[in-house]
């Protein structure tokens, strides 16, 4: 079965950096869009960025472009964001997730997201 | 502010009918972009609920439909039941800032 763990979360100082991973299992990795979307505490989903099954595309939401950085390794089935100049509205679980159809490059819903990772910006 | 409006709340007795509105704009929803729904349970990741508009994904119950007109989508949930009482997010692609996606604030449901 599809299986997306988060992990690298923690407590990171404004201003510092954080690099959060996403292991991928149970599907050809390589073959899929993935996103990252994060929750705010007592907050609702706002989405983070997407990258595309092969890499060659990325798009990020404009409250962390420049900041934030997807990228994704298809031979370790690995999907990573490295946060940097975090703030404190960064505070969030971040959660990955994983595009419905193979192959597609084009805005389709999220169908397997993982159990998120918590990342805390205070100093 | 979300680009994508919900009510904060509804509430329902168990058995009856409760519908949640994703209300849009011209650049998401009226645009003719597909409205996704996803319920999120207490302390859970969300869960993929409706996808384009009215599907189902495989085991997800019937009781669940979706609905979409102009710059609007609706979430109706019927025969309510206490595992239901969750958070409901719209979600939809928006063409204005370079393309990204979009979330509605999220609805609370109150099973009473």
């Amino acid at each position: 079965q599809v299986q997306l763990v988060e992990s690298g979360g923690g407590v990171v100082q404004p201003g510092g950096s954080l690099r959060l991973s996403c292991a991928a299992s149970g599907f050809t990795f390589s073959r899929y869009g993935m996103n990252w979307v994060r929750q705010a505490p007592g907050k609702g989903l706002e989405w983070v960025g997407y990258i595309r099954f092969d890499g060659t595309n990325k798009y990020y939401a404009e409250s962390v472009k420049g900041r934030f950085s997807i990228s994704r390794d298809n031979s370790q089935n690995t999907l990573y964001l490295q946060m940097n100049s975090v703030r404190g509205e960064d505070t969030a679980v971040y959660y990955c997730a994983k595009l419905l159809d193979d192959f597609w490059s084009g805005p389709r819903p999220f169908d397997h997201w993982g159990q998120g990772t918590l990342v805390t910006v205070s100093s | 502010q979300s680009v994508l409006t919900q009510p904060p709340s509804v509430s329902g007795a168990p058995g009856q009918r409760v519908t949640i509105s994703c209300t849009g704009s011209s650049s998401n929803i009226g645009a003719g972009f597909d409205v996704h729904w996803y319920q999120q349970l207490p302390g859970a990741a969300p869960k993929l609920l409706i996808y384009d508009n009215t599907n189902r994904p495989s085991g997800v119950p019937a009781r669940f439909s979706g609905s979409k007109s102009g710059t609007s989508a609706s979430l109706a949930i019927t025969g309510l039941q206490a595992e239901d009482e969750a958070d409901y997010y719209c979600q939809a692609y928006d063409s204005s800032l370079s393309g990204s996606w979009v979330f509605g604030g999220g609805t609370k449901v109150t099973v009473l």
